[in-house]
């Protein structure tokens, strides 16, 4: 099956740092989303992101799909967007519901 | 709206019970979304129902489990008999429409403990 890794597993970061948040998968895929969950463990689904590029406030996401990664930008951090990032992909031909996720990277930002 | 509502939202129980985990999505959605999550699989889907029609369930991880939608309005997932390695948080999540770009909104979930 497909294989999704993130990195870094943890980041730690002082409020106001810029990070990047990795999603490498090892097959071509027709739907690939963002989700955050927070430290209560609420489950928020941030991006859908294929391909190209979006933003949404301080949060952006690159897919480059052809070289199958994807980046999630958080510029200015805050506390609150502490929690585990995860990265879901469907892979190419299969049902675009059915999710295989990542591992997460687990953000500390401290104030 | 309230949101998705699923309950318990905690539950324990000794090792070959009948439990049942209920979910009520978001109204007019029509998609709806059982995941489990634990420390060594991470997060998985099990199932997941358009217009209450259950469309996959190849996470489904073994007959123990069955998960129903009634209606509109209501799911439950089901495991009987219970295992200690069903121990997981359970959640729940729905969304409205065809397009991928649609967002699923999830529950607070439910976190399972077999004894």
């Amino acid at each position: 099956g497909i294989q999704v890794e993130q990195s870094p597993p943890d980041l730690i970061l002082q409020e106001g740092a810029n990070s990047t948040l990795r999603c490498n998968f090892s097959d071509s895929v027709n739907n690939l989303q963002w989700f955050h969950q927070n430290p209560w463990g609420q489950l928020i689904n941030l991006f859908y992101i294929p391909s190209g590029t979006k933003q949404n406030g301080r949060l952006s996401a690159t897919t480059v799909a052809t070289e199958r990664y994807s980046l999630l930008y958080i510029s200015s951090s805050q506390t609150t967007d502490s929690g585990v990032y995860f990265c879901a992909v469907t892979p190419w031909g299969d049902n675009f519901n059915k999710f295989y996720f990542g591992s997460g990277t687990k953000l500390n930002v401290k104030p | 709206d309230a949101g998705v509502i699923q309950s318990p939202r905690h539950e324990v129980t000794e090792m070959g019970q009948e439990v049942t985990l209920r979910c009520k999505p978001i109204s007019g959605h029509d998609y709806l979304f059982w995941y489990r999550q634990t420390m060594m699989r991470g997060l998985e889907l099990l199932i997941y129902f358009n217009n209450n029609v259950p469309i996959d369930d190849s996470g489904m991880p073994e007959d123990r489990f069955s998960a129903k939608m009634p209606n509109a309005s209501f799911s439950t997932l089901k495991i009987q008999p219970s295992e200690p390695r069903d121990s997981a948080v359970y959640f729940c999540a729905s969304r409205y429409g065809l397009a991928n770009t649609d967002t699923q909104y999830f529950g607070p979930g439910t976190r399972l403990t077999v004894l």
